[in-house]
């Protein structure tokens, strides 16, 4: 089954900066998306990354604050923007593979101070 | 997008079979049937999917009521290893605008006794 890479693991970042998280997969999936977990709470999906076009998000999410990028197959980046202490969760990256099923990212801890 | 109901928690005693319920009324016929588990501090793990017939692999089975309203994990022989987040999410098949997208709900928190 496929295996995805995620990284940073976590980080510290100041508010007003950006960070750039990186979701690799080791094999081909058909979809991937971005999701983010708030602390105690369930996952909520950010966007759909189209590979070579523009992420589809959800409602509550736009691209200035979530670009999306997805260049290849295997490959997807999430950058948060602008960020503030309510940007501070945990993002995870996700990928359909082509049995059916989906394999996650062990997830980017972020903390915005 | 369809929604699924569980119950917020259930509790286990080791080496005993686990039975996890979800309700999913308004399901439609090109939804698949999908259960992944979150331990602490990792994504989420995929468990088993299904979309009619009652499926096994070596991790559980999914049992799908006749008129897939309703569908129960069931892990034979539970381990404190198995205690988790278990999500029970509908994804629409090929053709729906949803086609691919899982959306969680808050799952049933599994606790095993030792």
């Amino acid at each position: 089954s496929a295996v995805i890479s995620q990284k940073p693991s976590r980080d510290i970042c100041q508010r007003g900066t950006s960070l750039t998280i990186q979701c690799q997969v080791d094999s081909q999936v058909t979809m991937m998306f971005w999701y983010r977990q708030q602390p105690g709470q369930s996952l909520t999906l950010i966007a759909t990354a189209n590979q070579g076009s523009e992420a589809t998000y959800e409602s509550g999410f736009v691209i200035d604050k979530f670009p999306i990028s997805r260049p290849n197959l295997t490959f997807s980046t999430l950058t948060v923007s602008n960020m503030s202490p309510e940007d501070s969760s945990i993002y995870l990256c996700s990928g359909l593979r082509q049995g059916g099923g989906y394999t996650f990212g062990s997830g980017t801890r972020l903390t915005v101070v | 997008d369809a929604k699924t109901t569980q119950p917020n928690s259930m509790e286990s005693n080791e080496e005993e079979p686990v039975h996890l319920p979800c309700n999913h009324s308004t399901i439609s016929g090109t939804d698949y049937i999908h259960w992944y588990r979150q331990l602490p501090s990792q994504g989420p793990e995929y468990v088993i999917h299904g979309l009619t017939s009652n499926v096994n692999n070596r991790m559980a089975s999914l049992a799908i009521a006749e008129d897939r309203k309703s569908s129960t994990l069931i892990l034979h022989r539970a381990t404190l290893r198995d205690a988790a987040v278990y999500y029970c999410i509908l994804s629409l098949g090929v053709g729906g605008t949803s086609y691919g997208k899982l959306t969680f709900g808050q799952g049933t928190i599994l606790t095993v006794h030792p």
